[in-house]
């Protein structure tokens, strides 16, 4: 059953402190994609990438690192320096390439990281 | 600037259609798609169009207009269900070769008995 899968789904972070987020797809897609999701307004985009080895900055970057050192995965990390990480956190992936422009991406279920 | 526009919140009666509207300017198009979303779970893909006009797809239909920078998403027969958060999300041509979207700040659409 091919998806894509989110731990932990509830993440808390103390002061000063860095957390990871996983992302894990096993639909062969080449394009993964960070969003951040606030009460009330829509996805943001943070951080994108489109083959391994590589990945480019979104909207909202600041105070976020990623890694793309294999196809299935797209960890998140969520550093000190970001002051307000309290949000529903959502991977996503596409084909990617020329093959994506008619093609949607597809969600996992999300992490929802708050502050201790 | 890209913006895209959504009425935040639509209240309906189980059983009749709603519409809900998707205005927006961005840097070029390349297609904009519907997803449909429940509280605290992953949106799903309801949609997608590229050219004028209408793709209806069961109870949902998705209209666009490109020189109206205008779409809209139908619900027919609406059940309880249906009651979700609906985001509107458009490929402009600054993405490039690559699959990235703008999206809406979401309807949060609450169906009533």
């Amino acid at each position: 059953d091919g998806g894509i899968t989110q731990s932990p789904k509830y993440l808390f972070r103390k002061e000063g402190q860095n957390v990871t987020l996983s992302c894990e797809q096993n639909l062969n897609h080449d394009a993964m994609y960070w969003y951040r999701q606030d009460p009330g307004q829509g996805l943001r985009l943070i951080y994108y990438s489109q083959i391994v080895n590589d990945f480019q900055k979104g909207d909202i970057a600041e105070g976020y690192s990623v890694s793309r050192e294999k196809k299935e995965s797209f960890p998140l990390t969520v550093t000190s320096a970001q002051k307000n990480p309290t949000a529903f956190y959502l991977c996503a992936s596409s084909i990617g390439g020329g093959a994506s422009w008619s093609q949607p991406q597809h969600f996992g279920d999300g992490t929802r990281l708050s502050i201790l | 600037g890209q913006n895209i526009d959504q009425p935040t919140e639509m209240t309906a009666t189980e059983g009749a259609i709603v519409q809900i509207n998707c205005t927006y300017q961005t840097s070029g198009f390349n297609g904009l798609f519907w997803y449909q979303q429940h509280a605290g779970e992953a949106p799903t893909f309801l949609s997608y169009n590229v050219l004028d006009g209408l793709e209806e797809k069961g109870r949902f239909s998705s209209f666009l207009s490109r020189s109206k920078g205008y779409s809209y998403l139908l619900l027919k027969e609406l059940q309880m269900k249906d009651s979700a958060s609906y985001l509107c999300a458009v490929r402009g041509t600054l993405s490039g070769n690559t699959g990235k979207l703008i999206f809406g700040q979401g309807t949060t659409l609450q169906v009533k008995p």
